[in-house]
């Protein structure tokens, strides 16, 4: 069956310009959440989607991070003047209440120049 | 002091050898605990959930100590695939997923 999906797959970017990184879910889960993950680092909570509650946004890093989620569905993570440090893997996961078990995408690896 | 605390090892061992692999968490209210594996430059993947009363999984075994906040997991006789990072991972009241940093383990022949 389909999994999470996300696009692009890589990403190089100069610094200062805007990126948008788009994640699929698994249909069906109300669920959905962005991680960072920096080289030989673990995982870093961005934020998180439920349902129709409000998102918890408290792992955003700075004003230039955003995220939505349209429709319950695809969510889209924007990153305004992006830097250096921003360079990173994102990842997207999604899981169904009941379960729990969150369901990873490829990630997008962004690179800023 | 980091939420999940892990360590991050690497772990070398032989073909055929037993390693445990420790985490402890700072958040009493915490809800859930799991276990995922992540192979290099892949995306993580769940290996196994950590109940109270501990559980295994052929020669996966998860143990949970809430009074100490601590999580554990035990491989037995370790095969090469077994190789990758094992991320602790605990849940807390508010749905969110806390990862700690993962423990490397090289399986060597």
């Amino acid at each position: 069956g389909a999994g999470v999906s996300q696009s692009p797959s890589n990403k190089v970017t100069e610094k200062g310009k805007d990126v948008e990184l788009r994640c699929d879910p698994i249909s069906g889960h109300t669920a959905l959440y962005w991680y960072r993950q920096s080289l030989g680092q673990g995982l870093e909570f961005l934020i998180y989607f439920q349902g129709n509650s409000a998102p918890d946004k408290s792992g955003l890093p700075s004003d230039r991070f955003s995220a939505e989620r349209t429709g319950g569905s695809v969510s889209t993570l924007t990153i305004q003047r992006t830097q250096q440090e921003d360079s990173a893997v994102y990842l997207c996961a999604s899981s169904t209440m009941l379960t729990e078990t969150q369901y990873f995408g490829p990630g997008t690896r962004l690179l800023v120049l | 002091r980091k939420e999940v605390e892990q360590d991050p090892g690497p772990f070398n061992v032989p073909e055929g050898a037993t390693v445990a692999f420790n985490c402890t968490y700072s958040n009493s209210a915490s809800q859930s605990f799991f276990w995922y594996r992540q192979d290099c430059r892949k995306e993580p993947k769940l290996l196994m959930s950590v109940y109270s009363s501990g559980n295994e999984d052929g020669r996966f075994t998860a143990q949970l100590n809430r009074a100490s906040q601590y999580i554990s997991l035990l491989i037995r006789d370790s095969k090469l695939s077994d190789s990758a990072t094992y991320l602790c991972v605990v849940k807390s009241n508010t749905g969110k997923l806390i990862f700690g940093q993962g423990t490397t383990l090289q399986v060597k022949p």
